[in-house]
């Protein structure tokens, strides 16, 4: 089976830097997601690791390390717009579908 | 590009009565994706389909929810008879081939409200 852990809720403020931390248990990894999800829509596709490491887009970084099963999602030069809920996913065992973890919801203030 | 098109937007209906989701999946995306969304549960995988064939239904919560996709550009889910803990938010994904299949496209999903 596959289990997630995020934090429920987040506050931060424009312009600062903050980490999401999604911990998790699979018996088989094949690869780990973060989607972000603003209020009233869909999910949206944001970054993707199946090696450990960093990876970096832009404002997004994503980091793995499948030894301690557990990655983070860090945002940097916050925005009011990325107040959204973050969403960690790991791909099943077969790799075939996505498992989510049930989001942390960001604020971002003023 | 449309995007994943599901309809309706917003279904209120009373328990007991059916309920048809319908999504159309991103034109050439092999994999189809229906997931449930509520506060409590967070996103859960209900069943997907690979070239139109049912992989894994183990999400399906009851009997009373079924799922078909008679051919690649159209997938219902149907709740009969539905019930008040049906209500949530219902999204239909889908997913191209090859390396970024597990990048996966929503639709804007359909609120459901059963009283």
């Amino acid at each position: 089976g596959q289990n997630i852990d995020q934090p429920t809720e987040m506050t931060a403020t424009e312009g600062a830097i903050v980490q999401i931390n999604c911990t998790y248990q699979t018996s088989g990894f094949n690869g780990l997601f973060w989607y972000q999800q603003h209020a009233g829509e869909a999910p949206t596709f944001l970054s993707y690791n199946v090696l450990d490491g960093l990876e970096e887009k832009g404002r997004f970084s994503s980091f793995l390390s499948r030894s301690k099963g557990y990655s983070y999602l860090l945002l940097k030069e916050l925005q009011m717009k990325d107040s959204a809920s973050y969403l960690c996913a790991l791909a099943n065992q077969a790799g075939t579908a996505l498992i989510f973890g049930k989001g942390t919801t960001l604020s971002v203030s003023s | 590009d449309a995007g994943v098109i599901q309809s309706p937007r917003h279904e209120v209906t009373e328990m007991g009565q059916e309920v048809t989701l319908r999504c159309k999946p991103i034109s050439g995306h092999n994999s189809l994706f229906w997931y449930r969304q509520t506060m409590m549960r967070g996103l859960e995988l209900l069943i997907y389909f690979n070239n139109n064939v049912p992989i894994d239904d183990s999400g399906m919560p009851e009997d009373r929810f079924s799922a078909k996709m008679p051919n690649a550009s159209f997938s219902t889910l149907k709740i009969q008879p539905s019930e008040p803990r049906d209500s949530a938010v219902y999204f239909c994904a889908s997913s191209p081939r090859g390396a970024e299949q597990e990048k996966l496209f929503f639709g804007s999903g359909t609120q459901l409200s059963v009283l």
